[in-house]
This record gives C-alpha cells, sequence and structure tokens, in this order.
C-alpha cells in the first residue's frame, strides 16, 4: 500500500536556528514527489516538485531533497515567516491522478 | 488571474441535508480533484477527474457525488450530510502536461460543520 509518513508532527524553533523535515514514503514506482506550505485558513501553496534520487531544489531558506525512501525539507536560519504547516505528498506511477498527502509537519518559529 | 475558486467559505447544515460546493478554475487545467482536511489525517481525495465527462473516485468518495460538465467546474455534491462529514474540504486542479504537470493549485476551502 502506498504511503506518506511526515515527521515530526509538530516542531518549535527559535528564530535562526536551522533544522530538517522528514517525508518517507513507500510506493511503488515514483512519479513525483511534491512539498506544499500551508497557512492557517488557506488552501496549501507549492514550494517544490522533486522526480528522482539525488536532486535538491532550492526556494530561499528552504532546500528540499530526496532519496529512494524519503525526502528532506530543510530550513537554514528560519524566521518567524516561515511559521506554517508543511505537506509532502507523492504520486505513484501507475496511479495517474491520486496524490497521496501526509499528515504534515506545523512549524513554529519564535522571534 | 482567480485560479480555483471555492464557494461557499462556510456553511453549516443539519444532519440528512443535502448540499453542493462548488468549484471553478480559470487555468483550462485538465485534472480537478476534492479533497478533504481532519485534524490528523492530512489531505485525502475524495473524487478527481482528469477531463470534462471523466470521473473517478478516491480515498475517501462515500457520501459523495462528483460531476464535470465544463472543463471549468467540478462541483461536490453531499447526498445526505452526517456528521462525519464535517470537515474543511479543499478544491484543487494542474495541468496534465508540461513543466506544471501534476502541481495542484488549491482553492481557499470551504469549512462544512454537520449538526
Amino acid at each position: 500500500e502506498d504511503q506518506v509518513t511526515q515527521s515530526p508532527e509538530a516542531l518549535r524553533l527559535q528564530e535562526g536556528e536551522s533544522s530538517s523535515l522528514n517525508c518517507s514514503y513507500t510506493v511503488s514506482g515514483l512519479r513525483g514527489l511534491f512539498w506544499y506550505r500551508q497557512d492557517p485558513g488557506k488552501g496549501p501553496e507549492f514550494l517544490f516538485t522533486l522526480y528522482s534520487a539525488g536532486e535538491e531544489k532550492e526556494k530561499e531558506r528552504l532546500k528540499a531533497t530526496l532519496t529512494k525512501k524519503e525526502s528532506f525539507l530543510h530550513i537554514t536560519a528560519p524566521k518567524p515567516e516561515d511559521s506554517a504547516t508543511y505537506l509532502c505528498a507523492v504520486l505513484p506511477r501507475r496511479n495517474t491522478g491520486k496524490l497521496i498527502f501526509g499528515q504534515g509537519t506545523t512549524l513554529q518559529v519564535k522571534p | 488571474n482567480a485560479g480555483v475558486t471555492q464557494t461557499p467559505k462556510f456553511q453549516v447544515l443539519k444532519t440528512g441535508q443535502s448540499m453542493t460546493l462548488q468549484c471553478a478554475q480559470d487555468m483550462n487545467h485538465e485534472y480537478m480533484s476534492w479533497y478533504r482536511q481532519d485534524p490528523g489525517m492530512g489531505l485525502r481525495l475524495i473524487h478527481y477527474s482528469v477531463g470534462a465527462g471523466i470521473t473517478d473516485q478516491g480515498e475517501v468518495p462515500n457520501g459523495y457525488n462528483v460531476s464535470r460538465s465544463t472543463t471549468e467546474d467540478f462541483p461536490l455534491r453531499l447526498l445526505s450530510a452526517a456528521p462525519s462529514q464535517t470537515s474543511v474540504y479543499f478544491c484543487a486542479s494542474s495541468s496534465t502536461r508540461g513543466a506544471g504537470a501534476n502541481v495542484l493549485t488549491f482553492g481557499a476551502g470551504s469549512r462544512l460543520t454537520v449538526l
């Protein structure tokens, strides 16, 4: 069964304290792995797509990496405005149209 | 460019009532989908469509109906509302081709409470 697990569920950081969020996945053939950011009361917003092991993408203080079993979202020197829930999703190769989401990691960055 | 528009934003229903959540996109996306989001459960796929006239079930389809008569619209119908359908519902769309393939654009959400 295709599955996505994110850890930790919640993370509190001080401003400037770097850390990483984890997304572990089990899927029979990966078409793509996606990271989204969700602010309270809003819909998720797209951050990155990763397609193959070894691939990396960066945007401001965020960097996403991918292995054959998991993805990491590294946050370098976070700011309070980085506080949000970060969602990971996988698109299996055999189930076009059925994106599978993890439960999310809620990040709080304190000034 | 409005993106994905959902209405209503909030709705309170009584058990057994029916209603339709509306979703419209103006990006000419082939793919449209409905998710529900519950605390601790993440986003779960209800129904999806890869084009006008084509729909398919997701992970949690029971109690919901969809249709896709146009590329732009993808309404979600609750046939007989139950308290277990209290949730936040998100509509999302994406292109199926090119650089943006499979990258979902989400609406702002519709918060439904069933009493």
